[in-house]
């Protein structure tokens, strides 16, 4: 059964501090997907990494992923107030077939302080 | 195309009272999941359909729970007789392939069971 491990689970940063979350996940799987959720809201897609060694970037947050490592990192550059959120990894999961279901870690609550 | 609908936002029920809820993809996605959230928690796949056919179910999804897509464009998830257990957000997400551009979720359905 595939896992997938987020750390840190909270995080408070200052802003204009840099910082990176992690996430380890169990199995092979070469498609590792970010989410971005505020509260009381659904999930906003940030990132689609689909091979191994995969880079994107949008504003201040960065993505990569390792597949032979088993891990993605998010990295946030000089964190504004806006980014407080809680995001999610989410690892494309094809264990029942071609579904690609995905299993998500637990969320990292970011609140970034002025 | 506006993005993946879902259709009643908030739902408050009687315990032992079956509810409903709509679920209308983007059209020209054939791929549709649910998943439910619980406050604190990553999203957790519940079940998937390839256009018409439902092709995985989760542990998770008891025999009080059932889900159609009847036309291969939009879904129902049934619960009978709800428990306060599954007071929940309950997820649909699309996608046109196998995942490698995103899955969309739409704006879920929270449920409060009473």
């Amino acid at each position: 059964e595939l896992k997938v491990e987020q750390n840190p689970l909270f995080l408070s940063m200052q802003e204009g501090k840099n910082y990176t979350i992690y996430c380890n996940y169990s199995t092979t799987s070469d498609r590792l997907y970010w989410y971005r959720q505020d509260p009381g809201k659904s999930l906003e897609s940030l990132f689609v990494l689909l091979s191994n060694g995969a880079v994107k970037q949008e504003g201040r947050l960065m993505a990569s992923l390792d597949t032979k490592a088993r891990l993605s990192t998010l990295h946030i550059t000089a964190a504004v107030h806006d980014l407080s959120a809680t995001y999610f990894c989410a690892v494309g999961d094809n264990s029942g077939g071609s579904n690609y279901k995905l299993t998500f870690g637990k969320g990292t609550l970011l609140t970034v302080n002025p | 195309d506006t993005g993946v609908s879902q259709d009643p936002r908030h739902k408050i029920t009687k315990r032992g009272q079956n509810v409903t809820f709509r679920c209308d993809p983007i059209s020209e996605h054939n791929r549709l999941y649910w998943y439910r959230q619980t406050l604190g928690q990553g999203p957790e796949f519940l079940t998937y359909f390839q256009n018409e056919a439902q092709l995985e179910k989760s542990r998770l999804l008891s025999d009080r729970f059932s889900a159609e897509r009847p036309k291969g464009s939009f879904s129902t998830l049934e619960i009978q007789r709800t428990e306060q257990g599954d007071s929940a957000m309950y997820l649909c997400a699309s996608t046109p392939g196998q995942g490698t551009y995103g899955y969309t979720f739409g704006s879920g359905t929270r449920l409060t069971v009473v």
